[in-house]
């Protein structure tokens, strides 16, 4: 099975600011990587699929880079509404899973 | 517009049993294969169950394998997860998600709302 490993687990960041999430699998995953956003008491929002690949939809400060077993999602500009739980995942073989989240928070 | 409407959520004494469902509208339902995922209280998501569009393969979370069964009927644009011999450690809430096929496994494109299934005595 595939473990995905998230880091940092949080993160205080500033209204403006530009951060970095990254996600390493214990495998070679390809490009079969997505991210998604998560805000308190919701359901999670699919941002990227293949690793760079914005969904249908969401904005263009969100990208996602990376292949084989290291990625990174960079947020740019950081707004309020950015503020959330961050979850890397692999879909390169069954059993699916996650990366333990990222926690965005306002500094 | 795509939208998954879960249902069957619940409390449940352990050992006990749900069915939960989700309803789906909006994209041509039987193309595309579907997936759960359940997130407990306070914690990270955990992928559980998916099925193909035709539903003739069925991936299973060896957490869940034995006691969960996932099923779907393309006519009625719903998909059914059966769980018995429930567990307090199943406590979650469960999402119903899309999921677009890829030459590996498939991808999570949209979400639904998501049930809560609480299991205590």
């Amino acid at each position: 099975d595939i473990q995905m490993t998230q880091s940092p687990s949080s993160l205080s960041a500033s209204v403006g600011d530009r951060v970095t999430i990254t996600c390493r699998a214990s495998q070679g995953i390809s490009n079969y990587l997505a991210w998604f956003q998560q805000k308190p008491g919701k359901a999670p929002k699919s941002l990227i699929y293949a690793a760079s690949n914005l969904q249908s939809g969401v904005p263009s400060k969100f990208s996602g880079s990376g292949s084989g077993t290291d990625f990174t999602l960079t947020i740019s500009n950081l707004q309020p509404e950015d503020f959330a739980t961050y979850y890397c995942q692999q879909y390169n073989s069954y059993p699916l899973s996650f990366g333990g989240g990222t926690k965005v928070q306002i500094k | 517009e795509v939208q998954l409407l879960e249902s069957g959520g619940g409390l449940v004494q352990p050992g006990g049993s749900l069915r939960l469902s989700c309803a789906a509208s909006g994209f041509t339902f039987s193309s595309y294969s579907m997936s759960w995922v359940r997130q407990a209280p306070g914690k990270g998501l955990e992928w559980v169950s998916s099925i193909s569009s035709g539903g003739d393969f069925r991936y299973y979370a060896d957490s869940v394998k034995g006691r969960f069964t996932i099923s779907r009927d393309n006519s009625m644009h719903t998909v059914i997860l059966q769980l018995n011999s429930l567990r307090a450690e199943d406590t979650a809430v469960y999402f119903c998600a899309k999921t677009v096929p890829t030459t590996r496994a498939s991808a999570i494109d949209y979400w639904g709302q998501g049930t809560l299934v609480t299991v205590s005595s």
